[in-house]
């Protein structure tokens, strides 16, 4: 039972354009919401993240969207540029009781020059 | 200060053999957790350890177990290896269990079972 799901396992954008990752999620439990981004031979390291107290977080080019009542969340890149080519997880986190991070499956974006 | 390293980067076993992997966290992280990444499976939780104690366990079998030293060091052990134990491994340090700590990746131990 995949509980936090990425539909889209690859996306293309041209250099300068909006990306747009998205991410869904079945439990309501989930009370915040991270996005790392990965490189092939790394580990994956950490972008941004939101909690379920607002809608919407900024950091520079990248922001998340959360809209709850539909258990969605989104990840902007604006404008984007051939360094965000990557894969981009989303993760999801119940802060009460016993926690532990559910990763989606991942979204590999590539973005052309 | 020095990221997470993981040992050994590449491992390759035949079936019904066991692997331990290692993980060193970041100085002064005391939450070690490990994941397993598949093709279509993204990152699928394992364990968490903190402070020497198994604190979270993920939907695998027993033939996957962990441990944690008293310097925060972790080791992953699978026994009686399977071809579909074939993965990415990779764990993480974060600097107390609470869940909205940011965690810090290794590069991972690329196992490949034959």
């Amino acid at each position: 039972d995949q509980q936090v799901k990425q539909n889209s396992p690859s996306l293309s954008v041209q250099e300068g354009r909006i990306s747009i990752l998205n991410c869904d999620y079945t439990n309501s439990m989930f009370d915040y919401f991270l996005w790392y981004k990965k490189y092939p031979a790394e580990g994956p390291t950490f972008l941004i993240s939101i909690s379920s107290i607002k809608d919407k977080n900024e950091d520079g080019r990248f922001t998340v969207f959360l809209n709850k009542s539909a258990k969605h969340l989104s990840l902007h890149i604006v404008p984007s540029q051939p360094g965000d080519s990557a894969v981009y997880f989303c993760a999801a986190i119940t802060t009460s009781g016993t926690y532990k991070y559910i990763f989606g499956t991942g979204t590999r974006l590539k973005v052309l020059a | 200060k020095a990221g997470v390293t993981q040992t050994p980067r590449y491992l390759i076993k035949t079936r019904g053999q066991q692997v331990t992997l290692s993980c060193s966290p970041i100085s002064g992280h005391r939450s070690v957790s490990w994941y397993q990444q598949t093709p279509g499976q993204g990152l699928q939780f394992l364990f968490e350890y903190f402070s020497e104690t198994q604190r979270n366990k993920g939907n695998f079998p027993g033939r996957f177990s962990g441990r944690q030293f008293s310097n925060s060091r972790s080791e992953m052990n699978v026994s009686t290896l399977e071809l579909g134990d074939s993965a990415l491994y990779l764990c993480a340090s974060s600097p107390s269990s609470v869940g909205t700590d940011t965690q810090y990746f290794g590069p991972g131990t690329r196992l490949t079972v034959l």
